[in-house]
């Protein structure tokens, strides 16, 4: 069964550095997001993505972030000056359409530790 | 604004005891869509179903069984038979009409004891 895939399952980041986390979505899907997870609580949405624009995305998901599709198959989200408050785990997720049910397929996070 | 509670933060129960997880909703759309995601140790969410909100009928797959009522603004889960690969973080989502976004609840922590 297709899956979404991330890279690297754990980044160790010194505060102010930048962190770039990757994704493949799964393939024929359109629509791909960031969720994250703060350790212990629950998934909160970051950013969605569609037509190579962001297509929604909350009030956490300031200017320190960005998310890039550079070529057919990957999707990327960048942390430009890292705080320790970004320590969490980063969930990419995909789906075939926008249709209300269609449901979003995570891939198995990365954990990023802030030091 | 959309809400997700679930009230319930830790479950621990005996193998083969059926074991219920609440979730109760909030939202102002007549058309919405509900989730249940599993997080097992390995920290992954798998997808396990998903409701329209015009769609009340319960669902039941193999030991899992649904019941989602707008009455009362639920949707809640029922393993029967519980065993020790049951053992997770299980958290139910909600999603508005022409909204992108899946608002989780908190999560509940089910443990399955040998």
């Amino acid at each position: 069964e297709p899956e979404v895939t991330q890279t690297p399952s754990h980044q160790v980041t010194q505060m102010g550095q930048e962190v770039i986390l990757r994704c493949v979505p799964i393939s024929n899907h359109l629509y791909f997001y960031w969720y994250r997870q703060i350790l212990g609580q629950k998934v909160e949405f970051l950013v969605s993505f569609y037509n190579n624009e962001i297509s929604e995305k909350s009030e956490i998901f300031d200017d320190q972030f960005s998310v890039e599709r550079p070529d057919g198959s990957n999707f990327t989200l960048k942390i430009r000056s890292t705080k320790l408050e970004d320590s969490a785990m980063y969930f990419c997720a995909s789906s075939e359409g926008l249709g209300g049910n269609q449901p979003q397929h995570f891939g198995d996070g990365t954990r990023l530790s802030i030091l | 604004a959309q809400k997700v509670t679930q009230a319930q933060t830790e479950i621990s129960v005996v193998e083969k005891e059926d074991v219920t997880l609440d979730c109760v909703y909030e939202t102002r759309d007549t058309t919405y869509y509900l989730f249940w995601y599993k997080q097992p140790p390995s920290g992954e969410l798998v997808f396990l179903i998903r409701r329209n909100s015009f769609d009340e009928q319960n669902e039941i797959s193999g030991r899992y069984s649904w019941n989602f009522q707008k009455s009362t603004s639920s949707f809640n889960f029922t393993i029967t038979a519980s065993q020790v690969v049951d053992s997770a973080v299980y958290f139910c989502a909600l999603r508005t009409q022409g909204a992108q976004k899946l608002v989780f609840g908190q999560g509940t922590r089910l443990t399955i004891n040998p």
